[in-house]
């Protein structure tokens, strides 16, 4: 299985961007559809995007799309997540997960420990 | 967008007694091809990232305790723990991964009675 360590969340103004990255190792990455999904402080889960294992099709949240972009590079392992334009509503931790699948239609079987976004003045 | 409404939104259970959650999806997960319903269940202990228990529904993911078992099919679904343990304590949030956008149940928060 595939263990993952995310990194590059911090705290930046509103209108700004940010680059998470998601490190990948142990099993196989390039087999496995990756997902993004965050966590409002105190709140529930949020979908936030999917990449195929071959990153030929992505998919976004309504509330990210047009903002944020996913990617992958599966010669280094790592998946990320470019966030621009950013808003105080997208404060919250971020977690990459791997799918079950090569496509996105299967459970998320493994995930980050989350990388922390704050959005604020 | 399905929606995924879970039942009830906390509960406390006694150490060795049953604690049961459910989840209603607002469509039907059940994809008739495979005859396979894209529903999760998952864990989240304070402080760390969610944990897949279940998938398909009712498949036990390797490691999971058999305590956890998953039930249902089409738009009703129910985790259950036949044994409260201390350490079961968690918010439990079911997934359909039907169709996009993936989404999650608001999570039930399960504490010793």
């Amino acid at each position: 299985q595939v263990q993952l360590v995310e990194s590059g969340g911090g705290v930046v103004q509103p209108g700004r961007s940010l680059r998470l990255s998601c490190a990948a190792s142990g099993s196989t990455f390039s087999s496995y559809g990756m997902h993004w999904v965050r966590q409002a402080p105190g709140k529930g889960l949020e979908w936030v995007a999917l990449i195929y294992s071959d990153g030929s099709k992505k998919y976004y949240g309504d509330s990210v799309k047009g903002r944020f972009t996913i990617s992958r590079d599966n010669s280094k392992n790592t998946l990320f997540l470019q966030m621009n334009r950013l808003r105080v509503e997208d404060t919250a931790v971020y977690y990459c997960a791997s799918d079950s699948s090569t496509h996105g239609n299967g459970a998320f079987d493994m995930w980050g420990q989350g990388t922390m976004v704050i959005v604020s003045s | 967008d399905i929606v995924m409404t879970q039942s009830p939104h906390s509960l406390a259970v006694s150490l060795g007694e049953r604690a049961t959650i459910n989840c209603k999806s607002s469509q039907s997960v059940l994809y008739t091809s495979n005859n396979k319903n894209y529903l999760a269940w998952y864990q989240q202990k304070p402080g760390q990232p969610p944990k897949l228990l279940i998938y398909w529904a009712s498949t036990r993911k390797s490691g999971v305790p058999d305590r956890f078992s998953g039930s249902g099919s089409g738009t009703d679904f129910t985790l259950t723990i036949s044994s409260l343990q201390a350490e079961d304590v968690a918010v439990y949030y079911c997934h359909q991964y039907y169709s996009t956008p993936w989404t999650f149940g608001q999570g039930t928060k399960v504490e010793i009675k």
